[in-house]
């Protein structure tokens, strides 16, 4: 079975642009998590969705949006793009169970000039 | 509110050497923990993961991890460490009440000398 996906792997945008980035869960997996990993930290909550619905929100800007799809599938879109915007960011899947594990996706990695 | 902390942020080890990589958490209850690795350049791979029941776990490549709830630490434990080993490595505590949102330690990058 495929593993996570995202695209795209690279992207570079300018101050003030905005992006959208897509994933894939696993086949099965109803849950998508975003996360956002400025180089040299641990990656960092940023949103949860379940069955079309969010689940869960951390602590970033009204800025970061996102949405799931009927196929379960993912976008985050980031508006005003700032330079602290740059890192990875990964996407992850889960069954919706109790005892979740989530996997991830290689990322996606954001670079604003 | 959940944090996790890896009082280390590099480790060296020889190839062979056993290996032990710090986590402590903070969590109201029972925790969900987890050690995922990253190579560079890339996403996040499950090593292994504490539910309940025993408090040894095992995990893919020769990693074991103990729960220990009296000193809220997850450490994660090799006995001989391979080259390929060399990666960063991050602990996470998982919100049993939100979706099991995870929240991840500062990272800690082991480099594996020959």
């Amino acid at each position: 079975d495929a593993g996570v996906t995202q695209s795209p792997t690279h992207l570079i945008k300018t101050r003030g642009q905005h992006v959208t980035l897509r994933c894939s869960p696993i086949s099965g997996h109803k849950s998508v998590s975003w996360y956002q990993q400025v180089l040299g930290q641990g990656p960092q909550f940023i949103f949860q969705y379940y069955e079309k619905e969010e689940r869960g929100r951390g602590n970033f800007p009204d800025r970061f949006s996102a949405r799931q799809f009927p196929n379960y599938s993912s976008e985050l879109n980031v508006n005003a793009l700032l330079l602290g915007d740059s890192a990875l960011y990964l996407c992850a899947s889960s069954l919706p169970r109790t005892q979740e594990t989530q996997y991830f996706g290689p990322g996606t990695r954001l670079l604003v000039l | 509110a959940q944090s996790v902390t890896q009082p280390d942020i590099h480790i060296t080890v020889s190839e062979g050497a056993s290996l032990e990589l710090r986590c402590n958490y903070s969590y109201g209850a029972t925790p969900y923990l987890f050690w995922y690795v990253q190579s560079p350049g890339q996403g996040l791979q499950l090593l292994l993961k504490y539910f309940s029941g025993d408090t040894l776990v095992q995990g893919i490549k020769g990693f074991e991890a103990e729960f220990k709830r009296s000193q809220s630490s997850f450490n994660l434990r090799k006995p001989s460490v391979h080259w390929s080993d060399a990666a960063e490595y991050f602990c996470a505590v998982g919100d049993r009440n939100a979706g099991n949102m995870l929240t991840f330690g500062g990272g800690t990058r082991l480099m594996v000398k020959p």
